[in-house]
């Protein structure tokens, strides 16, 4: 059981490249998100996804497109990178809640994205 | 405007001694309450949690309490032992899949 992956674990980017940061999860879970982590930041949701084809925007969307076409994969895409996008990236994904309880969301290692 | 503070960034604690790790929340509709600890270069990993019909819950060397009146949470580690140095993450749903996280305060537990 790998949990959740995320790959690559560094890139550096370009201003205005294009890029897809991956994420799975072998869990069979139905809510899978993004986080960024910035320096005094904390983690920000960026987009979230609550089953297959279901998507959803978080606090900071803005320059960063999702998909989820199944269960396992929940790629981020950032369109035209920017300076601003420079940032440690994380996935997570849980069992969705049930009454009166809450699952926790298992996070990846993270991907660290420099864009000069 | 930040609905999750945890307005000290850094606190460092003698080794044996108890850390006390505060949270703050503003929207009343959040009904449930995490702390997460992170390790430099690694993902987030669930620590406890607490439902807003509580005021405690235990685990081991980890407590959290719950002040909804005062909208505040704290994390008691006791004792505090090296390993728990990490960066420490409150986080709070109000009643969807979603988490809001806040900034994190960094434990340093020295011998």
């Amino acid at each position: 059981n790998a949990g959740v992956t995320q790959t690559p674990k560094f890139q550096v980017l370009k201003t205005g490249q294009s890029m897809t940061l991956q994420c799975a999860q072998d869990m069979n879970h139905e809510y899978m998100s993004w986080y960024r982590q910035d320096p005094g930041m904390g983690l920000r949701l960026i987009h979230y996804s609550v089953g297959a084809g279901i998507t959803d925007q978080g606090e900071v969307p803005n320059g960063y497109n999702v998909s989820r076409s199944t269960t396992e994969d929940f790629p981020l895409r950032l369109l035209s990178a920017a300076p601003s996008q420079t940032s440690v990236y994380f996935c997570a994904s849980s069992s969705p809640r049930l009454a009166g309880d809450y699952n926790e969301q298992f996070f990846g290692p993270g991907t660290r994205l420099t864009v000069l | 405007d930040q609905q999750v503070k945890q307005n000290s960034p850094s606190l460092s604690v003698q080794e044996g001694r108890i850390s006390i790790l505060n949270c703050d929340y503003t929207n009343s509709m959040f009904d449930y309450f995490l702390w997460y600890k992170k390790y430099p270069a690694e993902g987030p990993t669930f620590l406890i949690s607490i439902s807003s019909i509580k005021d405690k819950n235990e685990d081991g060397r980890f407590t959290v309490f719950l002040n909804k009146s005062a909208k505040h949470l704290s994390l008691h580690i006791v004792p505090s032992q090296p390993g728990d140095s990490a960066v420490y993450f409150c986080a709070a749903s109000d009643n969807t899949d979603k988490l809001i996280f806040g900034t994190g305060t960094r434990l340093q537990v020295f011998p």
